[in-house]
């Protein structure tokens, strides 16, 4: 099985300053079939379920705003909020899909207001 | 627009047994996969089963196996996981998920808002 790990667990960040978010898979999630890396972002706000923000590691959901970013390739992925919104205060977990399951998800990562 | 609407959560006493629907809409059932992924209190969320969208194929978290049985009516565009022999650490809310084709390995784009299932004496 396929084990990820985020980081932080948690992290306090002023309105319109930058977050950044670690994910860590213990097997490279990059198929070499298509060359592409099987791992997701979602955020989850609460009472409500996660809402995707990327798949494929990079490719942005239609409506996420492009202040979120997200990067890496095969077992080191980031998600990144350049500036900080008020709306942005959520738990974000990553999720790896690759070929066979089980998938799994981060422990998630919650971003607060500082 | 895709819809997914789950029911028959509730309260059950351990070794017990509930049936989970989840109805969709809005795409046609038969080109996709669906997933069931629950989340405990204060945890992340946790893939559970998978079926592929003719049915031949279902696959299982180890934490479920033997358990839960998924399975798919075409008929009703519906969903069911059948979860006997319920434990404490089955308490959740469960959600279903439809995959991003007809396979199993699959980003998760559409979800429903979940059911609760609460196992206690």
């Amino acid at each position: 099985d396929i084990a990820v790990t985020q980081s932080p667990d948690s992290l306090a960040v002023s309105l319109g300053e930058r977050a950044t978010i670690k994910c860590t898979t213990s097997h490279s999630v990059l198929s070499s079939a298509n060359n592409k890396n099987y791992l997701a972002w979602y955020q989850q706000k609460a009472g409500r379920p996660p809402t995707l923000l990327f798949y494929w590691a990079s490719t942005r959901e239609s409506g996420v705003p492009d202040r979120f970013r997200a990067s890496g390739s095969g077992t080191d992925f980031t998600l990144t909020i350049s500036s900080l919104q008020a709306e942005d205060v959520a738990v974000y977990y990553c999720h790896q899909y690759y070929y066979l399951p089980p998938y799994t998800f981060g422990q998630g990562t919650k971003v607060e207001i500082k | 627009q895709v819809d997914l609407v789950e029911s028959g959560g509730g309260v059950v006493h351990p070794g017990g047994s509930l049936r989970l629907s989840c109805l969709t809409s809005g795409f046609t059932f038969t080109n996709y996969g669906m997933h069931w992924v629950r989340q405990a209190p204060g945890k992340g969320p946790e893939w559970l089963a998978a079926i592929v969208h003719d049915g031949t194929s279902q696959d299982y978290a180890d934490s479920v196996k033997g358990r839960f049985t998924l399975s798919r009516d075409d008929s009703k565009n519906a969903v069911y996981l059948q979860m006997d022999n319920l434990r404490v650490e089955d308490t959740a809310v469960y959600y279903c998920v439809r995959a991003r084709d007809t396979g199993l390995d699959s980003y998760f784009s559409y979800w429903g808002q979940g059911t609760l299932v609460t196992v206690s004496s």
